[in-house]
């Protein structure tokens, strides 16, 4: 099973400011098999970012993934108040899927 | 646009089976990965297991021997089993569809979730 450690667990910025969050698996990540969802309280989580870099229908250009075999990282490069949330990575390439623990990102 | 909708009851007693059902509007069942997927109060996701629409399931092993997930097309429905539930498989549980065509999406819809609570 793959292992993902997401960090920081929390992250506390300002609207405007940039956004950098981490995940880490704990084997190579198949083929880039690799997402990224944001989940607001109450909600279904929502897709974001798949194949580690590509944005899903209707997602702003601010969001933006990279990485590939153990290491991916999601910025947001301009906060907007409604980007204040819990953000998952998941990959998808091997069984059983699995998810990181999260990482929320509150209002300084 | 595909929609989907998870339904069953929300309250199940310890040691009783979990069974929920997801109906599918907007789109075919055909050609896709039908997963559930589920989140304890306050923590994070857990994916439970996939069924694709011809049949062919894949579970998450540390639930394996508790689980079952069938699909009837006929419905544009699929559904889940959790047997011998106790109080830590109370959760919100999504129905969710894993996207393989033309690209590999991962899951590009959710359904909104239904809590169940375990409970005597």
């Amino acid at each position: 099973e793959i292992v993902l450690t997401q960090s920081p667990g929390t992250l506390s910025l300002s609207p405007g400011e940039r956004a950098t969050l981490s995940c880490r698996a704990s084997q190579s990540v198949t083929l880039n098999y690799f997402a990224w969802y944001q989940q607001k309280p109450g909600q279904a989580p929502r897709l974001l970012i798949y194949g580690a870099s590509s944005r899903a229908t209707g997602v702003p250009d601010r969001f933006s993934g990279s990485g590939s075999g153990t290491d991916f990282t999601l910025t947001i490069s301009r906060l907007e108040p409604e980007d204040f949330a819990v953000y998952y990575c998941q990959q998808y390439g091997s069984s059983p899927r699995t998810f990181g623990q999260g990482t929320k990102l509150e209002i300084k | 646009q595909v929609q989907l909708q998870e339904s069953g009851p929300g309250l199940v007693k310890p040691s009783e089976t979990l069974s929920l059902t997801c109906t599918v509007s907007g789109g075919s069942i055909s050609g896709y990965y039908w997963n559930w997927i589920r989140q304890p109060p306050g923590r994070g996701l857990e994916w439970i297991g996939y069924i694709y629409y011809t049949g062919n399931t894949n579970y998450n092993p540390s639930l394996k021997s508790r689980i079952t997930i069938s699909v009837d097309t006929s419905k544009n429905q699929f559904s889940l089993k959790l047997n011998s539930v106790t109080a830590a498989d109370a959760a919100v549980y999504y129905c969710a569809r894993e996207n393989w065509n033309y690209a590999a999406y991962g899951v590009d819809v959710w359904g909104q979730g239904t809590t169940v609570t375990v409970s005597s």
